[in-house]
Order: structure tokens, then C-alpha cells, then sequence
């Protein structure tokens, strides 16, 4: 059974900084592992998908590494900003079952101006 | 091309009620799932269906809880009898293949 696990459950930081978001998952049979955004009261906004071959992606000041051997995947963010304050959380779709995704709990980012 | 759609956005029902919520695809997604998120908790799947077919209902309570994606028409996740303990935000997510696109969501309040 598929577990997805995020840490830190939640961080603070100023304006500016770097910072890494880290998912772990239990399985390695992935098809693939999506990042997403949830704003408070909102839904999902899909940022980052990696392909089970793939080693990362990248979307403007994002990028998104996936090491299955490990079962880890990490989301980095250069130059944060305030905006970005939201919950960020990862997803796991596994092999031999049905298409279903596995949540992490996700992780609060706030960025302070 | 339209996102997911879902509605109602907000649902009120008092306790004992049907709720009745509903999911749009994304335009040539055959594959439609629904997922619920109590608060404070992460997203947990509830059923995956395709056109006329449930494929995957693993995580749909046994009681009160049903789903169908008819050959026309949006999909509908149907709860009776709802209790408290059923409020919460339910999402929809629609996929061609392996990446899914996810809904506004529905948010259910039970009083």
C-alpha cells in the first residue's frame, strides 16, 4: 500500500529565500509523482508532473527532482516571494492498480515580506 | 478548452438530506475521479470511474455513498442520509490518461 509522506508539515521564511519541499513515498512502482498548489478554501493547481523516467522537472522558479530508488521527490523554490504562501502538496500515482493518486498531507509555506 | 467544472461550489444540507454533487470533465477525459478532503487531513480517493463503468471504488464509505458517470451528462457522487461527519470538500479530477486535472471542488457543510 502506497504511503506519501511530506516534511515539513508546515514553514516560515522570508522573502527571497530558496527553499526545498520534501515527499517521500513508500512504493516505487510510480507512474509518475505531481506537485500541486492549494490557496486556502481553493482547489488543486497542478505545478510540476515527472514522468517515472524522468529525473526533474522545471517550471520557472520551480523545479521538481524524482530519485524512485529512494522514493523521494523534492520541489525547490528559488527566490520566494509572497505569493507563494499556500500549501503545497505531492501526489503518487502507483503501478498495478487502479489510476488513483496518493496525497501527502502536504506542507504550509508562508513567506514573509 | 474548459478546466474541470464542478457544482454546486457550496452545499448546505441538514443532516438526513441527499446531496447530489456534480463533475464536468475536461473536454476528451474519459476517466473521471473523486476525492475528499476532511479538514485537516490530505486527500483521500474515493472512486475512479469511466463512462458507464466504476472502475475503482476502494475508497468510497459502504453506506450512503454512491457514484456514476452516465454515457451522457456530468458525473454525480451522491451521498444519503448525510451526517456531520460528511462535511467536507469534495474534488473532481478528470484525466486522458495518467495526469490528472482537478475541479474547483464542492464544499459540504452538514448542519
Amino acid at each position: 500500500k502506497q504511503e506519501v509522506t511530506q516534511i515539513p508539515a508546515a514553514l516560515s521564511v522570508p522573502e527571497g529565500e530558496n527553499l526545498v519541499l520534501n515527499c517521500s513515498f513508500t512504493d516505487s512502482a510510480i507512474y509518475n509523482l505531481q506537485w500541486f498548489r492549494q490557496d486556502p478554501g481553493k482547489g488543486l493547481t497542478s505545478l510540476l508532473l515527472i514522468q517515472s523516467s524522468q529525473r526533474e522537472q522545471t517550471s520557472g522558479r520551480l523545479n521538481a527532482s524524482l530519485d524512485k530508488s529512494s522514493g523521494r521527490s523534492t520541489l525547490y523554490i528559488a527566490a520566494s516571494q509572497p505569493g507563494d504562501s499556500a500549501t503545497y502538496l505531492c501526489a503518487a500515482l502507483t503501478q498495478g492498480g487502479s489510476e488513483k493518486l496518493v496525497f501527502g498531507k502536504g506542507t504550509k509555506l508562508t513567506v514573509n515580506p | 478548452n474548459a478546466g474541470v467544472m464542478q457544482n454546486p461550489r457550496h452545499l448546505v444540507r441538514r443532516r438526513g438530506q441527499e446531496a447530489r454533487l456534480r463533475c464536468s470533465p475536461m473536454k476528451g477525459h474519459s476517466h473521471v475521479y473523486w476525492y475528499r478532503q476532511l479538514p485537516e487531513e490530505g486527500l483521500k480517493f474515493m472512486v475512479y470511474l469511466q463512462k458507464e463503468n466504476i472502475i475503482d471504488e476502494s475508497g468510497m464509505p459502504k453506506e450512503r455513498f454512491s457514484a456514476e458517470f452516465p454515457k451522457e451528462g456530468p458525473s454525480i457522487l451522491r451521498i444519503q442520509q448525510v451526517v456531520r461527519g460528511d462535511s467536507a470538500a469534495y474534488f473532481c479530477a478528470s484525466s486522458p490518461q495518467y495526469e490528472q486535472y482537478f475541479g474547483p471542488g464542492t464544499r459540504l457543510t452538514v448542519t
